[in-house]
C-alpha cells in the first residue's frame, strides 16, 4: 500500500525554528514528486511547493518562496518542511501528497496529488 | 481569493442530484490543464474523487462523475448520501503561476 505518514502536531513560540516530516513507503520514494499543502484553520487548501526526492530539485510558490525551506532525504524515505522563525500566521494544518499520474511519461502538469498523509498540525503560539 | 472559484456551498435532499462548479481562466483551465477533485471530510486528510477530468480512482462510488467545458469544470455527485457531507476541492494547473491551484472548497449538506 502507498503510504504518507507525518510527523505529530508542534506547539512553538514565535521566532522558532521547525522542521516537520512525511515518510513515503510501498513505493520506490526518491521516483515521485512529494507536494507541500496548507491549509489555514478553517480555510482552503494552498499548494506550496513541490519537491523530487532524488535530486532534491525544489520548486516553490510564488507566496511561500522564501519563507519554508523543502528538503528530502531519500535514504530514509523522507520528505521535510521547516521554517526558520515561525510567526503566528503559519499556525495551519500541514499535509504532504505524492504527485501522481496514470504514465511515466505524464507532463508534470497533468500530476494530481494521491495518496496523502494524515497531516500536521503546526500551532504558532506566545 | 483563489485562483479557481467554486460556490462556498451546496446542498440536496438525501437521493437528489448536486452539481459543484470550479471556474478558472484561460492560464488553468481554460488552458486545457486536467482538473481533479477531493473530497475532505470533516477532521481528514482531503482524497482524491476525480483525476484527469472524468476519471474515478478504484473504490470511487460511481455516483460521482466530473466534466469540463471551456474554463469551468463540474462535479455531479447523483443519489446523494448523508455520507457525502464534505468540503469539496477542485485542483488544476496554472501556467502563470507555474504550480497548481485549488479552488476555495464547497462544502456539501445533505438536508
Amino acid at each position: 500500500e502507498v503510504q504518507l505518514v507525518q510527523s505529530g502536531a508542534e506547539v512553538k513560540k514565535p521566532g522558532e525554528s521547525l522542521k516537520i516530516s512525511c515518510k513515503g513507503s510501498g513505493y520506490s520514494f526518491f521516483g515521485y514528486w512529494i507536494v507541500w499543502v496548507r491549509q489555514m484553520p478553517g480555510k482552503g487548501l494552498e499548494w506550496m511547493g513541490s519537491i523530487y526526492p532524488d535530486n532534491s530539485n525544489t520548486r516553490y510558490s510564488p507566496s511561500f518562496q522564501g519563507q519554508v525551506t523543502m528538503s528530502a532525504d531519500k535514504s530514509v524515505s523522507t520528505a521535510y518542511l521547516q521554517w526558520s522563525s515561525l510567526k503566528a500566521s503559519d499556525t495551519a494544518m500541514y499535509y504532504c501528497a505524492r504527485l501522481s499520474c496514470s504514465s511515466p511519461t505524464c507532463s508534470l502538469p497533468t500530476h494530481w496529488f494521491d495518496p496523502w498523509g494524515q497531516g500536521t498540525q503546526v500551532t504558532v503560539s506566545s | 481569493q483563489s485562483v479557481l472559484t467554486q460556490p462556498p456551498s451546496v446542498s440536496g435532499a438525501p437521493g437528489q442530484r448536486v452539481t459543484i462548479s470550479c471556474t478558472g481562466s484561460s492560464s488553468n483551465i481554460g488552458a486545457g490543464y486536467d482538473v481533479h477533485w477531493y473530497q475532505q471530510l470533516p477532521g481528514t486528510a482531503p482524497k482524491l474523487l476525480i483525476y484527469g477530468v472524468t476519471n474515478r480512482p478504484s473504490g470511487v462510488p460511481d455516483r460521482f462523475s466530473g466534466s469540463k467545458s471551456g474554463s469551468s469544470a463540474s462535479l455531479a455527485i447523483s443519489g446523494l448520501q448523508a455520507e457525502d457531507e464534505a468540503n469539496y476541492y477542485c485542483q488544476s494547473y496554472d501556467s502563470s503561476l507555474s504550480g497548481w491551484v485549488f479552488g476555495g472548497g464547497t462544502k456539501l449538506t445533505a438536508l
